[in-house]
């Protein structure tokens, strides 16, 4: 059964770059899926942040994609999200999940992991 | 892009029948499929619907999606309202034009 597990440091300062990382088990992530990185602020909605394909190919949330770069270790079989200068409003319990595409488009979302919360203090 | 609106909260009674719609802003709701996901606290996200009306393996028959061109809307029913369905509800799909990935503002369940 495939797993995921999101992996960060919690805090931060702003300004920042928050580095995380998505190690997968049950499953090579080299193969037919894409990859990406969801999050949820505190008492807000569901927003998607970037998405890799299985050939590297990335797509990013527009509001994001000057602070966000998404990559994979295939060595590790792992999935990271780096994004940069960090404030308040980066605040959020950030999901790593597989992605079924669909004609090159990142399409249904599963499964999802647990989550990382991380904070940014200002 | 467009937006997906979902009503912000509902509520029904055990045992009852509930559906939670998810509007397109703009463009048709049939160029990309649709997904539906349960959102409890303390538990991962998980599928309750995926390409529009297909149920993951496990999810059981009292959840249903559908699509409705004349409203551009996707619904997701839930039947037989249990108290474990209260959760939150959020409605996704994807700009086949930009590649973007889009939820909707999500629906909080009540079931009492």
């Amino acid at each position: 059964q495939l797993q995921l597990q999101e992996s960060g440091p919690g805090l931060l300062k702003a300004s920042e770059t928050l580095s995380l990382t998505c190690t997968v088990s049950g499953d090579s992530i080299i193969g037919r899926y894409f990859w990406g990185w969801i999050r949820q602020s505190p008492g807000k909605g569901l927003e998607w942040i970037a998405t890799i394909s299985h050939s590297g190919k990335t797509y990013y949330n527009p509001s994001l994609k000057s602070r966000v770069a998404i990559s994979v270790d295939t060595s590790k079989n792992q999935v990271s999200l780096n994004l940069g200068s960090v404030t308040a409003a980066d605040t959020a319990l950030y999901y790593c999940a597989r992605q079924y595409p669909y004609n090159w488009n990142p399409n249904w979302v599963d499964p999802w992991g647990q989550g990382a919360l991380v904070t940014v203090s200002s | 892009n467009f937006m997906l609106t979902q009503p912000q909260s509902m509520s029904e009674s055990p045992g009852k029948t509930v559906t939670i719609s998810c509007t397109r802003s703009s463009g048709s709701i049939v160029s990309s499929y649709v997904q539906w996901y349960q959102l409890r606290p303390g538990s991962a996200p998980t599928t309750v619907i995926y390409e529009d009306n297909q149920r993951p393996y496990g999810v059981p028959d009292r959840f249903s999606g559908s699509i409705d061109s004349s409203s551009n809307s996707a619904s997701l029913t839930i039947s037989g309202l249990r108290t474990e369905d209260e959760a939150d509800y959020y409605c996704q799909t994807y700009d086949i034009s930009t590649h973007v990935v889009l939820f909707g503002g999500g629906t909080t369940l009540t079931v009492l």
